[in-house]
């Protein structure tokens, strides 16, 4: 079956504090991976893909394919990163699975 | 603002009812995808169009159909409403016909069914 794990509901964290939300994948193909996030008041808006490779505002997530896994991580968080997060799976057949979704909340 | 927009915003109505959400995808976007977010289960898909033809179908119930018109604009129709059935639906549109470009979501219609 395809799915999408966020353990985590809520996720609070200090300000300057690293911060990982975890996301593992359920899928038998090869997966694209995608964080998406959820500012207060704003509409939900992609934050990162895997096969981007890229740190966007000091997130990184890397696919390890062995643990089926795609946390996002950041060293220091800041007050600004407090939004909700999803985790999502590309699965082909035009369709997008997402997660449960984790806020973070990030404490001064 | 060229970006998906979704009306309306809030909707309360009873049960038994039937309501229809409207979206209007990205400028350039073919494909349309609905979602519906509930407290606790995240967002689940229920369809998407591309250049008005159904392409997937996810957990949607008999009594939720849509359609994606010519102009691209796609509507969904909630029927015989249920209180189960209040929940944040959002509307999200990409370029091409898979989603592995991004999804652009609109700021979705807030369901109440009483």
């Amino acid at each position: 079956a395809q799915r999408v794990t966020q353990p985590e509901k809520l996720l609070s964290v200090f300000k300057g504090a690293p911060v990982e939300l975890k996301c593992n994948y359920s899928y038998s193909g090869s997966p694209e991976l995608f964080w998406y996030v959820q500012y207060s008041r704003q509409r939900l808006q992609l934050l990162l893909r895997h096969i981007s490779r890229e740190s966007i505002k000091g997130f990184t997530a890397d696919l390890n394919k062995g643990e089926t896994s795609f946390h996002l991580k950041k060293p220091f968080a800041q007050e600004e990163d407090s939004a909700m997060y999803y985790c999502a799976l590309y699965t082909g057949g035009f369709k997008t699975i997402f997660g449960a979704g984790t806020r973070l909340f990030v404490k001064a | 603002d060229s970006g998906v927009t979704q009306t309306p915003k809030h909707l309360i109505t009873a049960t038994g009812q039937r309501v229809t959400l409207r979206c209007s995808p990205r400028s350039g976007d073919l494909s349309v995808y609905w979602y519906q977010q509930s407290l606790d289960q995240g967002l689940q898909f229920l369809i998407q169009y591309y250049n008005g033809e159904e392409r997937a179908k996810g957990n949607i119930l008999e009594r939720f159909s849509a359609q994606q018109f010519p102009d691209l604009h796609s509507e969904l129709n909630l029927s015989s409403l249920e209180l189960g059935d209040s929940a944040l639906y959002f509307c999200a549109s990409s370029v091409s016909v898979t989603d592995e470009s991004p999804l652009h979501f609109g700021n979705g219609t807030r369901l109440t069914v009483t």
